[in-house]
C-alpha cells in the first residue's frame, strides 16, 4: 500500500518555510525521508522509527505521528539548494522493503 | 569512505536481450536492495539481498532476479527485455538487514530498451 504524500507540488521563494506530509493507511514501522534532483540519485535526509519521534539537523526536521501514521518533513528558511523531489519511503512488519510515495517536488524560486 | 557504486551508468539494449547491471555498496554494509523508477509507478522495491540470500522480493515477475557474493556486491539481471523495462535502477546499501535500517541509494544505472 503505497503512502500518500502532499502537497504533490510546492513553489516558494528562498527563505519561506514548507510542510510536506506522508500518510500511510497501514501500521508503519519507519518512514525514511529522500530528496532526489533530477538526473541524480535519491539522498538520504533521515530515518524515524514508530514511538512518535522527531528529528532534524540544521533546518530540515521530520516527526512521526504514530497514532495518526504520518510523518511530517519541515523545512524551515528554505535555500535554493533545497529544490528537488522529496520522497518518503515506509517499511511495515518489521520488513526491509521500502515503499516510496509519489513524491512532492518543491522549486525554490530566489 | 566511498559510496554506492553501480556499472554501468547508462545502457541501451534491444528487446528480447538480456542484461547485469551491478552493485558494489558501500564498505562494511552487507545488505543490498534493489529499486526500479520510472515516471509513471515511480520507485518500486524489487529484491533486498543480505549475507548472499534473498530476504524479500517485490512484485515483480521472474525475468527479474539477482544474486549476491560472499563481498556484499550484487548484480541483478533481466531477461527477455521489454520496452516496459526502460528505467533507472537504483541500488541501496544498509549496514545491517531488517526495517529501521538507513538506506544509501548509487546513482543507478538508466537502462533504455529499444
Amino acid at each position: 500500500q503505497q503512502p500518500v504524500q502532499s502537497p504533490q507540488a510546492v513553489i516558494l521563494r528562498e527563505g519561506e518555510d514548507a510542510v510536506i506530509n506522508c500518510s500511510s493507511s497501514k501500521a508503519l514501522y519507519s518512514v525514511h525521508w529522500y530528496r532526489q534532483k533530477h538526473g541524480e540519485a535519491p539522498v538520504f535526509l533521515m530515518i524515524l522509527l514508530k514511538g512518535g519521534e522527531q528529528k532534524g539537523h540544521d533546518k530540515i526536521s521530520a516527526s512521526f505521528n504514530e497514532k495518526k501514521q504520518q510523518s511530517s518533513l519541515y523545512l524551515t528558511a528554505s535555500q535554493l539548494s533545497y529544490s528537488g523531489t522529496y520522497f518518503c519511503g515506509t517499511e511495515y512488519n518489521g520488513a526491509q522493503k521500502l515503499v516510496f510515495g509519489q513524491g512532492t517536488r518543491l522549486t525554490i524560486n530566489p | 569512505k566511498a559510496g554506492v557504486t553501480q556499472t554501468p551508468r547508462y545502457l541501451i539494449k534491444t528487446r528480447g536481450q538480456q542484461v547485469t547491471l551491478s552493485c558494489s555498496p558501500i564498505s562494511g554494509h552487507r545488505s543490498v536492495s534493489w529499486y526500479q523508477q520510472t515516471p509513471g509507478q515511480g520507485l518500486q522495491f524489487l529484491f533486498e539481498y543480505f549475507s548472499e540470500t534473498q530476504r524479500n522480493k517485490g512484485n515483480f515477475p521472474g525475468r527479474f532476479s539477482g544474486r549476491q557474493f560472499s563481498n556484499s556486491r550484487s548484480e541483478m539481471n533481466v531477461s527477455t527485455l521489454e520496452l516496459g523495462d526502460s528505467a533507472l535502477y537504483l541500488c541501496a546499501s544498509s549496514l545491517r538487514q531488517g526495517a529501521g535500517t538507513e538506506a544509501f541509494f548509487g546513482q543507478g544505472t538508466r537502462l533504455t530498451v529499444v
